[in-house]
């Protein structure tokens, strides 16, 4: 089955600076790669996905970049802030399964 | 607010229990998915109704069954509980059943099993 690996897996930056996590995926055949962030109490909520056609999806101060052939995928968040603290997940979608495979997360620190 | 509601929030109990969690997709949602988030094990993939029936199964344990009724809304129960069962349950959902389809995940219910 697809086996995904996230790193950091705690990353501490200055409010202001850039925070990139890193994910890389196992199956060839994966075509989907969302971002998720977990907020204390709370559950998962999508920020932002990016699927197999694309190379790169940004979103004001959020993107994310897809190598198929290195099979890794990356978050980038710019000039942070301190909302920006949380538990990020990176995932995947097998190309035979529906359901998504979650990296182990990394906790961001934007410190003030 | 995802739109996804779970209770309850917070659950404890005693080894050898059995307790029921409870789901309710956003409207129009037809797919529901129950996920585990333990410390050491992350977010785990149950299983997955959609419409109904049940659609995939992951690393869900035999003392755990779930169901998903007409009006949508599912449940998930665990039984002759144990120590490890600990842990923060997670509901999502999705329109279809697609696997590029977008999850909205409900706040969770923590278990605590004593």
């Amino acid at each position: 089955g697809e086996n995904v690996e996230q790193h950091p897996s705690t990353l501490s930056v200055q409010e202001g600076d850039s925070a990139v996590i890193k994910c890389t995926y196992s199956d060839s055949a994966s075509n989907y790669f969302p971002w998720y962030k977990q907020e204390l109490g709370k559950g998962p909520q999508l920020i932002i996905d990016i699927r197999s056609n694309v190379g790169e999806k940004k979103d004001q101060r959020i993107a994310v970049t897809l190598n198929k052939t290195a099979k890794h995928f990356s978050l980038h968040i710019t000039e942070t802030q301190p909302e920006d603290s949380a538990v990020y997940f990176c995932a995947a979608v097998p190309g035979s399964a529906r359901q998504l495979t979650f990296g182990s997360g990394t906790q961001l620190t934007v410190l003030p | 607010d995802s739109g996804v509601t779970q209770t309850p929030k917070h659950l404890i109990t005693a080894t050898g229990q059995r307790v029921t969690l409870r789901c309710s997709p956003r409207s129009g949602d037809l797919s529901v998915y129950w996920y585990q988030q333990s410390l050491d094990q992350g977010l785990q993939f149950l299983i997955q109704y959609y419409n109904g029936e049940e659609r995939a199964k992951g690393n869900i344990l035999e003392r755990f069954s779930a169901q998903q009724f007409p009006d949508l809304h599912s449940e998930l129960n665990l039984s002759s509980l144990e120590l490890g069962d600990s842990a923060l349950y997670f509901c999502a959902s999705s329109l279809s059943t697609g696997g590029g389809e977008k999850l909205f995940f409900g706040s969770g219910t923590q278990l605590s099993v004593l």
